[in-house]
């Protein structure tokens, strides 16, 4: 079976564009998680969908957003990009269905570098 | 609020050295606890988790208990290898709450 999967793997923007960035949950999960991934704030939770509905939310300002389709994929957009927003954008999926006890499965991420 | 603290690496160790990197959290109720790994231009793995008090975790010879008592979830290995080096992460999950991560542990193991 495979993995979560992110593209692109790379990036690079200015500040003020807009990012898309895009992940494929494991075949048959529905729940999909945003993490933002710096050195000096570590892994920050930034949202999670399950069955195109967000579930939670962390506490980034609303240029963050994101949505899910009904195959499970997920997008996440950042508008206004800022320097601070260089970081490792990580997604991981579950199934959805245990909630709190289950295991999230991750991708290798999305670098991006805003310069 | 839900939090946890894990011992500030990095933590540098010869092969076959006994391990122990600290975990402990504060949260309401009984949450599941986990341990991620992360190598290096990796995503995070799950290493093993926990769902109750006094459940222990194991995987790869990496072992932690769920302790309620002293609110801990430390993980431990007998003999290192040089390929655990990796960066090593605690995180909890509450019923119908986000998974709160710790800042992470850098583990390197010399040959």
């Amino acid at each position: 079976k495979a993995g979560v999967t992110q593209t692109p793997r790379y990036l690079i923007k200015t500040r003020g564009q807009q990012v898309t960035l895009s992940c494929s949950p494991i075949s048959g999960h529905r729940s999909v998680s945003w993490y933002q991934q710096t050195p000096g704030q570590g892994l920050q939770f930034l949202f999670e969908y399950f069955s195109e509905t967000q579930r939670n939310k962390g506490n980034f300002p609303g240029r963050f957003s994101g949505r899910q389709f009904s195959n499970s994929r997920s997008e996440m957009n950042v508008s206004t990009l800022e320097l601070g927003d260089s970081a490792l954008y990580l997604c991981a999926s579950s199934l959805g269905v245990s909630g709190y006890q289950e295991t999230q499965y991750f991708g290798p991420g999305t670098r991006l570098l805003v310069l | 609020g839900n939090s946890v603290t894990q011992m500030e690496g990095p933590v540098t160790l010869s092969e076959e050295a006994f391990l122990t990197i600290n975990c402990t959290y504060t949260a309401t109720g009984y949450p599941s606890l986990f341990w991620y790994v992360q190598y290096p231009g990796e995503g995070l793995q799950l290493l093993l988790k926990a769902t109750k008090a006094d459940d222990k975790g194991s995987n790869k010879g990496f072992e932690a208990t769920y302790r309620k008592e002293t609110t801990s979830f430390h993980l431990e290995k007998g003999s290192v290898q040089v390929s655990d080096s990796a960066v090593y992460f605690c995180a909890l999950r509450n019923r119908d709450d986000k998974i709160i991560f710790g800042k992470g542990t850098r583990l390197h193991i010399l040959p």
